[in-house]
C-alpha cells in the first residue's frame, strides 16, 4: 500500500530537549516536505528537498532542521525545541505533481 | 508571491443539499490546483488534482472546476452527508515552489 508513515504520532516533551519526527514514504517519490498546520494560521511549509541531499527552506524553517541521506526518509530534527513549535506536523511526498500526507504528528514543547 | 483563499471559513448546511466550497488564487501561473479533506486531528487526503491544462475533475460526488484566467476554483459536492462534514482545503503548486494552502472550509452537514 502506498502511504507516508510518520513516527511518534504524539509527543510530549520539554523545553530544550532535542528530538527528531521520521517520515518514510514507500512510492520512490522525490519531492517531499513538512508542515506544521496551527489554527488560525493553516497549512506552513517548513522544509523541503527536491532529492536526495538537496533540500531547502520554506515558510518557517527557523528552529527546524532536515536532512535527506535516503530518498524514502526525510526526518524532522528539533535541535531545541521551544512551546511555540507546539504543533501538528505533517509530512508529504509527491512526484512533482500530486501530493500525499502522513497522518501527522502533535507535537507539545513544555 | 502566491496567495490562496477560501471562502466562507465555516460552512452548515443540511443533509441532501448540494453545496458549492470556494477557492481563489492570486497568481494565475500555477501547474496545478489540488484539494484535500482533512478531518479532525487527521491528516490530509486528497480528493481531486486539476492540471492546469484541465477545467474540471470528478470523482463520485465530488467535482471539482478550475479558472485560472479569473484565479479561481470550486468544489462542488452532490447530495451531502453528515460523513463529509471535515475542513476542505485547496492548494495551488506553481512549479519550483512550496505548495501553497488556502485555510480551509470547515463544513457541517446536518442530519
Amino acid at each position: 500500500e502506498a502511504q507516508v508513515t510518520q513516527n511518534p504520532r504524539y509527543l510530549i516533551t520539554v523545553t530544550g530537549k532535542k528530538l527528531t519526527v521520521t517520515c518514510s514514504q514507500n512510492m520512490n517519490h522525490e519531492y517531499m516536505s513538512w508542515y506544521r498546520q496551527d489554527p488560525g494560521l493553516g497549512l506552513r511549509q517548513i522544509y523541503y528537498s527536491m532529492n536526495v541531499e538537496v533540500t531547502d527552506k520554506g515558510d518557517v524553517p527557523e528552529g527546524y532542521k532536515v536532512s535527506r541521506k535516503e530518498k524514502r526518509n526525510f526526518p524532522l530534527i528539533l535541535e531545541s525545541p521551544s512551546p511555540n513549535q507546539t504543533s501538528l506536523y505533517f509530512c508529504a511526498s509527491s512526484s512533482y505533481n500530486e501530493q500525499f500526507f502522513g497522518p501527522g504528528t502533535r507535537l507539545t514543547v513544555l | 508571491k502566491q496567495e490562496v483563499t477560501q471562502i466562507p471559513a465555516a460552512l452548515s448546511v443540511p443533509e441532501g443539499e448540494n453545496l458549492v466550497l470556494n477557492c481563489s488564487f492570486t497568481d494565475s501561473a500555477i501547474y496545478n490546483l489540488q484539494w484535500f479533506r482533512q478531518d479532525p486531528g487527521k491528516g490530509l487526503t486528497s480528493l481531486l488534482l486539476i492540471q492546469s491544462s484541465q477545467r474540471e475533475q470528478t470523482s463520485g460526488r465530488l467535482n471539482a472546476s478550475l479558472d485560472k484566467s479569473s484565479g479561481r476554483s470550486t468544489l462542488y459536492i452532490a447530495a451531502s452527508q453528515p460523513g463529509d462534514s471535515a475542513t476542505y482545503l485547496c492548494a495551488a503548486y506553481s512549479g519550483n515552489t512550496p505548495l501553497v494552502f488556502g485555510k480551509g472550509t470547515r463544513l457541517s452537514v446536518i442530519a
